[in-house]
């Protein structure tokens, strides 16, 4: 059974780029929320998609948008980078049918803008 | 919105003692309370986590209390043992659509031998 992927595992861009992160959910799991973790610090969650909608979305400004796929799979755009987008990147899916459902993370990319 | 706070953000213990990581919420309403465990540069997993209509879990050496009333919610791991070693996040789950976590700020636990 395949857990949760993201591609690729780091990524380096310059201030002023764009970047598109990569996440494929656990099979059979139909929700995709993206999270963003800083250095030192907790996930914040950034958005959710189900049915190929955003359902959900963090404190995070519009140059952070999203995509779901017909197959559940999940992008995220950073458009306009800046230094404090530099993070590790985590994807989770999850059961929208499924009360309390667990959330299971992927390895996560990390991305170092300079 | 929700608020978690977590404390303390770095704990030391030797093995065999008990570690201790309380976090506290904001929204009320809130109902699913998990905590993860994160691995040097591994992905966060889940430990134990807590419905809002519990007051305790156990499994094996973790335990997880939940207190409704204070809005505060405690990892408890017995017999520390040195692969313990990590960062602990708690989380909750506010009431409402979707499964946005909000995430603590994370304890890194250390485990002497």
């Amino acid at each position: 059974d395949a857990g949760v992927t993201q591609s690729p595992t780091h990524l380096i861009k310059t201030r002023g780029q764009q970047v598109t992160l990569r996440c494929s959910p656990k099979s059979g799991h139909d929700t995709v929320s993206w999270y963003q973790q800083a250095l030192g610090q907790g996930p914040q969650f950034i958005f959710q998609y189900y049915e190929e909608e955003e359902r959900q979305r963090g404190n995070f400004p519009d140059r952070f948008s999203g995509h779901q796929f017909p197959n559940y799979s999940s992008e995220l755009n950073v458009n306009a980078l800046l230094l404090g987008d530099s993070a590790l990147y985590l994807c989770a899916s999850s059961l929208a049918m499924v009360p309390y459902n667990e959330q299971f993370f992927g390895p996560g990319t990390r991305l170092t803008v300079l | 919105g929700e608020n978690v706070e977590q404390h303390p953000s770095t704990l030391s213990v030797q093995e065999g003692d008990s570690a201790v990581i309380k976090c506290t919420y904001s929204d009320s309403a809130s109902n699913y309370f998990p905590w993860y465990k994160q691995e040097l540069g591994k992905r966060p997993q889940l430990i134990i986590d807590i419905r809002s209509n519990v007051g305790e879990k156990k499994d094996q050496r973790i335990a997880v209390t939940l207190n409704k009333t204070a809005k505060h919610f405690s990892l408890h791991i017995t017999e520390t043992q040195p692969e313990d070693s990590a960062v602990y996040f708690c989380a909750a789950l506010p009431r409402r659509a979707g499964t946005a976590l909000i995430f603590g700020k994370g304890t890194t636990l250390s485990v002497s031998s």
